[in-house]
This record gives C-alpha cells, structure tokens and sequence, in this order.
C-alpha cells in the first residue's frame, strides 16, 4: 500500500515567520510531487510541483524533495494570515497514472 | 484559459437513489481523475480516465463508476447511494503524461458537494 504521510496539526506561527510543512512518501519510484493548498469548504488550488532533487523557489514558496529520504517540505516565508490553511501533499504513484495525498496539516498564522 | 468546471456544485439524495456528476476539463487535458474527500478520510483516489479509458482505479466499491467523452468530458455515477456517500467530490485534469515532468501537474474543480439523507 503506497502512503503519503504528513502531521495534522494545527501547525502555528505567528505572522512573518516561516512555516515549514512535512511530508513522507513510501513508493521510492515516486518521480513527481505536488503540494497544494486548501481553504476551509473550497477546493484544493496547486501551489507547486517538483520532480527534482533539492530546492524549487516559487515567490514566497519553497519546495524541497530528497528521493533518498523520501521526504519532501514546503517552506513558506513570510507568513501570512491568509496562508492559514490545509496543506496537502501529494505523491504520484510510480508507474500508474495515480496520486496519493497525505490528510493534510493544518497551517494556522497568527497575526 | 477556462478552469476545471464541475457540476452540479451542490445535490441532496436519498439512501438508494443514483447520482451522476459532471465534469470538464481544461481544454487539451485529456486526463480527468475523480477523488471522494471526507473529513475521516482525507482525498481518496476514485479512478482516472485518458482519452476515454479508465486507466487507474482506486478501492471503491462497483457502485461507483465512470467514463470520458471523446471531448474529455467526464462522468461519474454512483448507484445505490449510502449515508457514507456524503461527501465532497472532486474532479481533477492534467494532460495524462507518465511522470517526472509539468505535464502530469492536476488541477481540481471547485467539487460537487454531496448529501446522502
């Protein structure tokens, strides 16, 4: 059974801090990842996707993927009240045409 | 570009009856992916068709199905419906690619939200 694993939370910081969200994956084949964002009763929206080893830099948005530890992060700088959130990590299945997502961890900036 | 669009937004069912719900793409995704999200659960893969074939299913029961249109549009049914059917129903599209690049990125609609009574 291929799982995505991630800390519920609430995860709590105060505004202009740095969150950083966690997330473990077991299918070592795994070669895309996804992390999203979703607000309380709406759909989730895609903040960034990453396929390569180390850092991706999107804005206030930094992904890092290490295969060999099979963990990837989100770090999110400058926090802000509107980032309070459900962070959803999502992992495609090697070899399919499926992705698994974590349960989310729950962002909450306090302001 | 136009979004994923999914309708209706919102239904109400009773225990036994069916349901099906729609979804469209955004326009060149030929891949459309069906997730039942509930609060116990988290987002749980349903089944994922390209270009009018179901390739991936995931482990729910025969009562629910699908199926793509030759324009990618997509349906989902479920028959029978139980109280542990209420839920947010989400569609996603991508162009269906195999992995390790931008092309198997998903993009969600806005859900149908569905009340089983």
């Amino acid at each position: 059974q291929k799982e995505v694993e991630q800390n519920s939370g609430p995860l709590s910081v105060p505004e202009g801090a740095i969150a950083s969200l966690n997330c473990t994956y077991s299918d070592r084949g795994s070669q895309s990842f996804f992390w999203y964002r979703q607000y309380s009763g709406k759909s989730p929206e895609l903040i960034m996707f990453i396929y390569s080893n180390g850092d991706k830099e999107d804005g206030r948005f930094t992904a890092q993927l290490n295969k060999a530890s099979q963990y990837v992060s989100l770090l999110i700088r400058d926090s802000q009240p509107s980032d309070s959130a459900t962070y959803l990590c999502a992992v495609k299945v090697s070899g399919t045409y499926k992705y698994i997502f974590g349960t989310g961890t729950r962002l909450k900036v306090l302001a | 570009k136009a979004g994923v669009t999914q309708t209706p937004r919102y239904l109400i069912k009773t225990r036994g009856q069916q349901v099906t719900l729609s979804c469209s793409p955004i326009s060149g995704h030929r891949s459309v992916s069906w997730y039942q999200q509930t609060p116990g659960q988290g987002l749980q893969f349903l089944f994922e068709y390209f270009s009018e074939t179901q390739r991936n299913k995931g482990n729910f029961p025969g009562r629910f199905s699908g199926r793509q249109f030759s324009n990618s549009r997509s349906e989902m049914n479920v028959s029978t419906l139980e109280l542990g059917d209420s839920a947010l129903y989400l569609c996603a599209s991508s162009f269906g690619a195999s992995g390790g690049s931008s092309t198997d990125t998903q993009y969600f609609g806005p859900g149908t939200r569905l009340t089983v009574l």
